[in-house]
């Protein structure tokens, strides 16, 4: 798997848009960016994933270089709800690697009022 | 809804004592597995169960036995062997579909403390 890197903290306003950026330099054509959060206590929770598109759901939009070396999430109106750990992975699909699955330390996000 | 079901929430085992958790998901996958998390650490794997009864070591595995007799369900029991079992236990299953990335969903871990 390819090693990201991601800043290890980060604060946003309650309502704004949050930004999260990760590295992934040594991604291969077939790996795909996966992101996750983790809210104190609680299992990780999927949020989006994406492979060369830049992609959007009901929870977030994943922008993705057109050289696949960095991501980032976007949430587009953060709430207190939102504070978490979110963990960027990047890993090929269609094999049972998620077995020896790797969090990293992941971006503390903390969302206030 | 489809999802995973961990239970309980929280348990509480006396030293010697086995105890089972629960891990039951709606959501049609083959693949589940069990991790361990300690606080302020990453997931290591215990068990991971590729199809109904098959089931593979991970890479803590001493200490746990685990069950796959029905594709929803992957029991996971912690007994008196594990030195230090007090941890949050999480379960999780895969999406067999491309289109999905194969992505990997958890439950919502069970606390695991021994006294």
């Amino acid at each position: 798997d390819a090693k990201t890197t991601q800043p290890p903290s980060m604060d946003c306003a309650e309502g704004r848009a949050a930004n999260l950026p990760c590295n992934h330099s040594t991604i291969s054509g077939n790996e795909y960016v996966y992101w996750y959060r983790q809210i104190h206590s609680q299992g990780p929770q999927y949020i989006i994933h994406g492979l060369k598109n830049n992609e959007t759901n009901e929870m977030a939009s994943l922008i993705i270089t057109e050289d696949r070396k960095s991501s980032t999430l976007i949430l587009p109106h953060a709430t207190l709800r939102d504070t978490a750990v979110y963990y960027c992975i990047v890993r090929l699909p269609l094999t049972d690697s998620w077995g020896k699955l790797q969090f990293g330390a992941g971006t503390q996000v903390v969302v206030t009022p | 809804d489809g999802g995973i079901t961990q239970s309980p929430k929280y348990l509480f085992r006396k030293e010697g004592q086995n105890v089972t958790l629960s891990c039951e998901q709606n959501l049609n996958h083959d693949a589940m597995y069990w991790y361990r998390q300690d606080p302020g650490q990453g997931l290591r794997l215990i068990y991971y169960s590729q199809i109904v009864n098959d089931f593979q070591k991970g890479d803590i595995a001493e200490g746990y036995s685990v069950s796959r007799e029905k594709k929803e369900s992957f029991p996971l029991t912690v007994t008196s062997a594990q030195k230090n079992p007090t941890a949050f236990y999480l379960c999780a299953s895969r999406s067999a579909g491309l289109r999905d990335g194969n992505t990997i969903y958890f439950g919502e871990g069970s606390w695991l403390t021994v006294v």
